[in-house]
């Protein structure tokens, strides 16, 4: 089944303890991102990457770095995560080169909590 | 920053009845396209339209986007309860390797049986 996976689904952690958010896609897409959702902004886009070693900020990337090692992998990473971090995470993944011209396959969302 | 303005904000209504939802903007995009989303997932893409004035059937679902590519509206026949969920419109900018997908905050629809 052509999906994309996060994990984990759930994750509450205390402030400055440094975490990892996995995303894998089985698609073969080369555009891949990843985007907060709070109540009221709607959905923002924190970084995306076009293809493997090539990522970019999006509009909110302060607070987080990610890799792209590999296509089908785009891990999200919160060195020092803080309590404004608390949000819903999702990946998405796209087919083709344009930024989502294809549609976003997006994955199931990972619920972060930061005390 | 291209803004997409979707309303209402919230919509609650009861099955079989009929709606529509909004999705505004003051700059013209290349494409958008429509996502529902239901609660604890993520967003579904329901449809991608293209071209001025363009009319998308998808079952009781009926997309169109505004001849000056402006604006777009998501008119739903016989609401079911499995309509329930967050729609979500989003712009497409530039092309190619420049293009820019921007989402507006959504409608939330709630049908009641």
């Amino acid at each position: 089944e052509a999906q994309v996976t996060q994990n984990p689904r759930y994750l509450i952690t205390v402030t400055g303890k440094k975490l990892t958010v996995t995303c894998s896609q089985n698609m073969n897409h080369e555009y891949m991102s990843w985007y907060r959702q709070d109540p009221g902004l709607g959905l923002r886009q924190i970084y995306y990457s076009m293809n493997v070693e090539v990522t970019d900020k999006g509009d909110v990337p302060e607070g987080y770095k990610v890799s792209r090692k590999e296509k089908r992998n785009f891990p999200l990473i919160l060195e020092s995560p803080s309590p404004n971090q608390t949000s819903l995470y999702f990946c998405a993944s796209s087919l083709g080169g344009g930024r989502g011209l294809a549609g976003y396959t997006f994955g199931s969302g990972t619920r972060l909590t930061v005390v | 920053t291209q803004l997409l303005e979707q309303s209402p904000q919230f919509l609650s209504i009861q099955e079989g009845e009929n709606l529509t939802v909004y999705c505004n903007s003051s700059s013209v995009f290349s494409s958008l396209q429509w996502y529902r989303q239901e609660p604890g997932e993520g967003p579904v893409l329901l449809v991608t339209v293209v071209t001025g004035g363009e009319v998308k059937k998808l079952k009781r679902l009926t997309f169109q986007f505004g001849d000056a590519r402006k604006d777009s509206s998501l008119h739903i026949t016989a609401a079911q309860p499995g309509d329930t969920g967050l729609y979500l419109c989003a712009g497409g900018v530039g092309g190619g390797s420049n293009y820019k997908l921007t989402f507006g905050k959504g409608t939330l629809l709630t049908v009641n049986p």
